[in-house]
């Protein structure tokens, strides 16, 4: 059974610094997998999308990376800032034989930049 | 383009007592997914829908929770009787087939008093 894990649960830093967030999952085979924002009270809000036959995503000041054979993957968020505070969801699509199930989730890392 | 539409936002009820949801999906998205969010955790898939057809429903309760999406667009969520564990954030998303991508709307917030 697929399981995804984000350490840490929770990560204070001051504003401008550079930081990664961290996604493990149990089983590689997956077919994508998706970094999400979720604002207190809000839905979630996709940031980056890898699909299982690439490395890495940018946009903007984040990247992700995806490293399938030890089932990691990392966000990092340069330059940060107080509008970046949020819950940080990584979701895992497994994938069997060329069909797709559905997202796994972790529980998330929350994040607070400080000014 | 407007993104995905959920109803109610916040929702209170007293136990035993009957909800729906509503949910309208990204135009053209063929595929809709209901999902629950209890508090620090991350969502957990209650039902999926490729057009019209439920394809994934393992994880709905049955004896008390039914979704219906007709025309394979809109889509409700109810669960009768409520139970105070049903307390939490309902969340509908869509995606379209390749690379299923899902976007989420806002979220229904539950709570049973």
């Amino acid at each position: 059974k697929q399981e995804v894990t984000q350490i840490p649960a929770a990560l204070s830093v001051p504003e401008g610094e550079n930081l990664v967030l961290n996604c493990s999952f149990t089983d590689s085979a997956i077919y994508n997998l998706q970094w999400f924002r979720q604002d207190p009270g809000k839905g979630l809000t996709s940031l980056l999308l890898i699909q299982s036959s690439q490395r890495e995503q940018t946009s903007g000041r984040l990247n992700a990376s995806l490293d399938k054979s030890s089932g990691r993957s990392t966000l990092y968020i340069a330059a940060s800032q107080p509008g970046d505070s949020a819950t940080y969801l990584c979701a895992v699509r497994p994938g069997y034989g060329g069909s797709q199930g559905n997202l796994i989730f972790g529980k998330g890392t929350k994040l607070s930049v400080k000014p | 383009e407007a993104g995905v539409v959920q109803s109610p936002r916040y929702k209170i009820i007293e136990k035993k007592q009957p909800v729906a949801f509503w949910c309208n999906p990204i135009s053209g998205h063929n595929t809709l997914y209901w999902y629950r969010q209890n508090l620090g955790q991350g969502p957990e898939l209650l039902i999926r829908y490729e057009n019209e057809e439920a394809v994934d429903d393992s994880q709905l309760p049955k004896d008390r929770f039914s979704a219906e999406r007709l025309k394979g667009v809109d889509s409700t969520l109810k669960i009768q009787p409520a139970e105070l564990g049903d307390s939490a954030v309902y969340l509908c998303a869509s995606s379209l087939d390749v690379p299923y991508e899902q976007y989420f709307g806002p979220g229904t917030r539950l709570t049973v008093t």
